[in-house]
């Protein structure tokens, strides 16, 4: 149980292009996920929380013009990253929390590799 | 003082042995803790979380919370190597925009045939 899919794995785009990661809870429903960053040889960096049906909480220093989140259901949030450039360039991971509970454990999807040329 | 502190290794041991994680945070209101494992290029993957103070157990691993001395581990008994990876440990924190799970930044194990 507690399966979350992300989508794509990969991407590889040029510079300016937008670009949108889909994260899904297959198997339960999820009132909040979350979108985090990882550079290489750190730890994982929370960007902003998307609650269902209302506006994503931005963290301090993330730009929610570039990110735009979306959680429109009760089992998808997407992330686009507008107009991308090369320090966009991480590995973006999301996670769903199951139930309502804010200790319940955060499971993560498998994460979008984006490579801005 | 970073929120959540952990060694960042590698800590190497045999095939077979008890590996030990630390971890510590500086939140003494903090109530919820999780292990992950992250293998390289990988996802995190919830290994276990434990709320009370004392060990908890599963299988192989055992979570251990002393809230007092604000400190969490992990022990992986047996061993293998395919329990080579970077163990993050993170925690619940109250902020006030709300609960916030915060990383630390791993220790990497590797365990040696």
């Amino acid at each position: 149980g507690a399966v979350v899919s992300q989508h794509p794995s990969w991407v590889i785009c040029k510079s300016g292009t937008s670009v949108k990661i889909e994260c899904r809870s297959l198997d339960f429903q999820a009132t909040t996920m979350f979108w985090y960053r990882q550079f290489p040889k750190q730890s994982l960096m929370l960007m902003a929380t998307s609650n269902e049906g209302s506006k994503a909480t931005y963290e301090q220093g993330v730009e929610k013009d570039k990110f735009l989140i979306n959680h429109a259901s009760l089992t998808l949030s997407t992330l686009t990253v507008t107009s991308a450039h090369p320090e966009d360039s991480s590995f973006y991971i999301c996670s769903a929390r199951q139930g309502v509970q804010s200790n319940q454990p955060q499971h993560f999807g498998d994460g979008t590799r984006l490579s801005i040329l | 003082q970073k929120e959540v502190e952990q060694n960042s290794g590698p800590l190497s041991v045999p095939e077979g042995a008890i590996a030990s994680l630390n971890c510590t945070y500086s939140d003494r209101g903090s109530q919820s803790f999780f292990w992950y494992r992250q293998y390289s290029g990988k996802s995190p993957e919830l290994i276990m979380f434990i709320y009370s103070n004392g060990d908890k157990e599963d299988g192989r691993f055992t979570a251990q919370l002393n809230k007092a001395s604000q400190y969490v581990s992990l022990l992986i008994r047996d061993s293998q190597p395919s329990d080579s990876a970077t163990y993050l440990c993170a925690v619940l924190l109250l902020t006030g925009g709300g609960n916030k799970l915060t990383f630390g930044t791993g220790t990497q194990l590797k365990v040696e045939l």
